[in-house]
C-alpha cells in the first residue's frame, strides 16, 4: 500500500484558510487520496476524497497535484472546531478496500 | 441524516471475560469495517465483511470473531480478555465493495470504549 506523510502537528489561524499537506510520492494510478480527521477520540469524521482532479465540498476543497504525489486539504476559515487530527490516506479502489490510518497531523485552531 | 450507531458506548470487563460489540451499519450500506484504536494510537483495521462474508482481515486476534447478520448489522465478539485489549473500537459501514461503489467512504460510528480491569 502507498504511505502518506504529513507534519505531526501544525497551527492555524481563526477565521484564516488552513492549508494541510500530505505526500503520497509512490501512490498508484488506482488509489484514491482520502482525508478524515477525528476530534478527541470520536469516530473519524469523512471529509473529502479525489483521484486527481480538485474536489470541492461543503467541508473543504482538496487539491491533487497534477503528478499525484501530494495533496493539500483546505479548510476555507477555520474554526476552533476545526482543532483535530487530520489524516490523509490511500485508498484503492479496488481488492483490498480497507482504510489504513497512519501518523496524522495534530492541527490547532488558534483563536 | 442516520449515521452508524454502536453498542454499548462504554463497557468495562475483568479479564478472561467475553465481550459483545454491536454495530448497527447506515441504512442501505453492506459493508461493515471494525477498527480498534489503543491510547494515544492512529486507529488500527481489524476486520471487514460484505454481504454477510468476510472481505477483509487485518491485525484481529484470534481471540476476537466477528460476523454480520441478514440484516447487515455486525458483532465483534471477544474472548478471553487481555488488559491490552482496553481501547476504543469503531464501525464503519460503506456501499459495497462493487466496481460502481469502490470509493463509497466509510463513514464511522462514535465507538465502544471497552475497559479490561
Amino acid at each position: 500500500d502507498a504511505k502518506t506523510t504529513q507534519p505531526t502537528s501544525m497551527d492555524c489561524a481563526e477565521g484564516r484558510a488552513a492549508n494541510l499537506p500530505c505526500n503520497h510520492s509512490t501512490i498508484s494510478g488506482n488509489e484514491y487520496v482520502y482525508w478524515y480527521r477525528q476530534i478527541h477520540s470520536q469516530g473519524p469524521q469523512y471529509i473529502i476524497h479525489g483521484l486527481k482532479n480538485n474536489e470541492t465540498n461543503e467541508m473543504a476543497s482538496l487539491i491533487i497535484t497534477e503528478d499525484r504525489k501530494s495533496s493539500t486539504l483546505i479548510l476555507p476559515h477555520a474554526t476552533l472546531r476545526d482543532t483535530a487530527v487530520y489524516y490523509c490516506i490511500v485508498r484503492p479502489s479496488y481488492g483490498n478496500n480497507r482504510l489504513a490510518f497512519g501518523k496524522g497531523n495534530q492541527v490547532v485552531v488558534i483563536p | 441524516a442516520a449515521g452508524v450507531i454502536q453498542s454499548p458506548r462504554h463497557l468495562i470487563k475483568e479479564k478472561r471475560e467475553t465481550a459483545t460489540l454491536k454495530c448497527y451499519p447506515i441504512p442501505r450500506h453492506d459493508t461493515v469495517y471494525w477498527y480498534q484504536q489503543g491510547p494515544g494510537q492512529d486507529p488500527q483495521f481489524l476486520i471487514s465483511f460484505y454481504e454477510k462474508m468476510q472481505s477483509d482481515k487485518g491485525s484481529i486476534p484470534d481471540r476476537f470473531s466477528a460476523q454480520q447478520f441478514s440484516d447487515y448489522h455486525s458483532e465483534l465478539n471477544m474472548s478471553s480478555l487481555e488488559l491490552g485489549d482496553s481501547a476504543l473500537y469503531f464501525c464503519a459501514s460503506s456501499l459495497g465493495l462493487s466496481r460502481g461503489n469502490a470509493n463509497s467512504p466509510l463513514h464511522f460510528g462514535n465507538g465502544t470504549r471497552l475497559t479490561v480491569t
